[in-house]
């Protein structure tokens, strides 16, 4: 499973366009690239995947360069109900096997809104 | 559907004491998880099962941990004995496939406080 480094923490104003960098450098050619939405006393909710370019649907937009090391989760216009911590995930399966890493979701971004 | 079910919501119990937490995965999903969240490290994936069968349990902390999947509606992850060092957030997810492709849809979680 490709390791993801993304921010701690992010601070931004309701109304603007809020965008999270995740940086995945040994991404492998079968792997897809999966962000995960978390509110407090929540459990995650997927909420967009992409393999390249770019994905959008009514929540969010995805950019992947054609490198794809890295992705870009791309939130317009938020909200206060919009504070909540962003995973990136990268991988092909979910099956673990033998990997040394069993940590997936990791710590996440936590995006906090302010009014 | 009712989505994944997990109970109980919160349990808090003392040291040495069994736990069993449950969890009822959405109807027709063949893949199921079992994932722990603290502030140190954040979501982790304890064991996975695929069609009732255990996949990966590597991610297990310990011998005291240990999970079943008697049918595919049912699972459980008990703490046999439980100590302070437990206390976190267990998260029970399912999918239709273990495919990383797939959405993985999480319960509300069980909070655990061992004291």
């Amino acid at each position: 499973l490709a390791k993801t480094t993304q921010p701690i923490s992010m601070d931004s104003y309701e109304g603007q366009e809020v965008n999270i960098t995740c940086s995945h450098n040994n991404i492998a050619t079968n792997d897809y690239i999966t962000w995960y939405q978390q509110f407090p006393s929540q459990g995650p909710r997927f909420i967009i995947q992409g393999y390249k370019t770019k994905v959008t649907n009514e929540v969010a937009s995805l950019f992947i360069p054609a490198d794809r090391k890295s992705s870009t989760l791309s939130l317009p216009r938020v909200s206060l109900s919009d504070t909540a911590v962003y995973y990136c995930l990268v991988g092909d399966t979910v099956l673990f096997g033998n990997r040394d890493d069993k940590i997936i979701f990791g710590k996440g971004t936590r995006l906090h809104i302010l009014p | 559907d009712a989505g994944v079910i997990q109970s109980p919501r919160h349990e808090v119990t003392e040291m040495g004491q069994e736990v069993t937490l449950r969890c009822k995965p959405i109807s027709g999903h063949n893949s199921l998880f079992w994932y722990r969240q603290t502030m140190m490290r954040g979501l982790e994936l304890l064991i996975y099962f695929n069609n009732n069968v255990p996949i990966d349990d590597s991610g297990m902390p310990e011998d005291r941990f240990s999970a079943k999947m008697p049918n595919a509606s049912f699972s459980t992850l008990k703490i046999q004995p439980s100590e302070p060092r437990d206390s976190a957030v267990y998260f029970c997810a399912s999918s239709l496939t273990s495919g990383a492709q797939e959405t993985q849809y999480f319960g509300p979680g069980t909070r655990l406080l061992v004291l």
